[in-house]
């Protein structure tokens, strides 16, 4: 069974730093990994969808890359600002169907 | 991008009693849409893949006699929460994909329900 984990839990920073959030999965053979964001409270917000023949994807400030055989993938934040705060969620689909979350980073970008 | 709409966004019911949450695709078809429950500070767990004409597949442990789930049409799923009790209280969210932008998972608001 496909174990999806990100690392850290929580981070705190002071605004402006440049950010990097990790999520690792335990099989290789995904079909695509996904970055979300969730606000307290609401739904998840897609970031980044990145497929399984891709390297990274880019929107705005935000990069993302995936590594297949070493089961890694990175959210890169640039310039970071107090409304990034949120929790990020990464996911991992494994077969069309089946997909993994792990349970996320609980970022906080301090004013 | 594509749209994934919930509704209500939230509800408060008396024990015994049923509640309904509906989820839309406003802008694509989705032949699966997916359910989940997310607790305080945890991540979401999948409860159940809904398929458009078909039975809904449960994930192990979770009841499909409490939980009724229907996907009548190609743009709306619904769960049911039956015969509430207050450790049904919880947030639940749905999702779709969208096969037309490669797969990407879109997920509704949220609703939270709130069984007294």
């Amino acid at each position: 069974k496909q174990e999806v984990t990100q690392i850290p839990a929580a981070l705190s920073v002071p605004e402006g730093e440049n950010l990097v959030l990790n999520c690792s999965f335990t099989d290789s053979a995904i079909y695509n990994l996904q970055w979300f964001r969730q606000d307290p409270g609401k739904g998840l917000t897609s970031l980044l969808l990145i497929q399984s023949s891709q390297r990274e994807q880019t929107s705005g400030r935000l990069n993302a890359s995936l590594d297949k055989s070493s089961g890694r993938s990175t959210l890169y934040i640039a310039a970071s600002q107090p409304g990034d705060s949120a929790t990020y969620l990464c996911a991992v689909t494994s077969h069309f169907n089946k997909f993994y979350f792990g349970s996320g980073t609980k970022l906080n970008v301090k004013p | 991008g594509a749209v994934v709409s919930q509704h209500p966004s939230w509800v408060i019911c008396k024990s015994g009693t049923s509640v309904k949450i509906e989820c839309r695709s406003l802008d694509f078809q989705a032949t699966t849409m997916f359910w989940y429950r997310q607790f305080p500070k945890q991540s979401l767990m999948l409860m159940a893949t809904s398929n458009e004409g078909s039975k809904a597949t449960y994930e192990q442990g979770v009841e499909k006699d409490k939980f009724l789930i229907n996907h009548a049409s190609l743009t709306l799923s619904t769960l049911t929460v039956t015969s509430a009790h207050p450790e049904d209280s919880s947030f639940y969210i749905c999702s779709a994909r969208d096969l037309g932008t490669a797969g990407e998972l879109f997920f509704g608001e949220g609703s939270r329900l709130t069984v007294l």
